[in-house]
């Protein structure tokens, strides 16, 4: 079975610093990584993805994240957030081989401070 | 753009009411997915389909059914509900092959 583990409940960063999003997961079988924002009073949207290839993936909004498989981690990051950021984050794992399934993490919310 | 829509926003219903929560997708796509979100728990998978009457239960299906008679319809039911489904449910839908899932805005339900 997958697992996702998201190590930061919550992150307030100052607006323009940089921001790391955790995010480690456990599976048996090579994995498919995303991560999702979901704003105030919307439904998740993609940031982006691993699907194989090169480790270190771009996104939408200057988000990028690396894939460490001897680490089994995803993390997400941004060299300088806006207010606009401000948001819940999940990342989530599939399957390649399985059922199109995603299986999330318990989400970090991002708080940017002015 | 893929447009996911749910019936309703906010949803208020009384202890032991039977419970429908819609959602249509526009783009063809034959996988459907229901998830509740809970803070603090992330989402977690209530059923989901990948064709016209055809479900398979996720991680949570206790209290829960769906049905699915059309595509682009795939409806959640919670047959007596129960204080502890107040929460807020989301839809999603993707396409055969690929692993985006597309997500609706979200219904928030409370069950008093």
């Amino acid at each position: 079975a997958q697992s996702v583990t998201q190590l930061d409940s919550q992150v307030p960063v100052f607006e323009e610093a940089p921001v790391e999003l955790r995010c480690n997961y456990s599976s048996s079988v090579s994995v498919y990584l995303f991560w999702y924002v979901q704003y105030p009073n919307q439904g998740l949207q993609l940031l982006l993805k691993y699907l194989s290839g090169s480790t270190l993936v771009k996104g939408i909004n200057g988000f990028e994240a690396e894939f460490n498989k001897s680490q089994t981690s995803f993390h997400l990051r941004k060299p300088s957030v806006h207010i606009s950021d401000t948001a819940e984050y999940f990342c989530a794992v599939s399957d390649p081989q399985g059922a199109q399934k995603l299986v999330f993490g318990q989400g970090t919310r991002l708080t940017i401070n002015p | 753009d893929v447009k996911v829509t749910q019936s309703s926003r906010y949803l208020v219903k009384r202890t032991g009411e039977k419970v429908f929560l819609e959602c249509v997708q526009d783009m063809d796509h034959e996988n459907m997915f229901w998830y509740r979100q809970d803070p603090g728990l992330g989402l977690r998978l209530i059923y989901f389909s990948y064709d016209v009457k055809m479900k398979e239960k996720g991680d949570i299906p206790e209290g829960y059914s769906v049905s699915r008679e059309k595509k682009e319809r795939f409806s959640l039911i919670l047959e007596s509900a129960s204080t502890n489904q107040t929460s807020m449910y989301l839809c999603a839908s993707s396409s055969e092959g690929t692993d985006t899932q597309y997500f609706g805005p979200g219904t928030r339900l409370t069950v008093l």
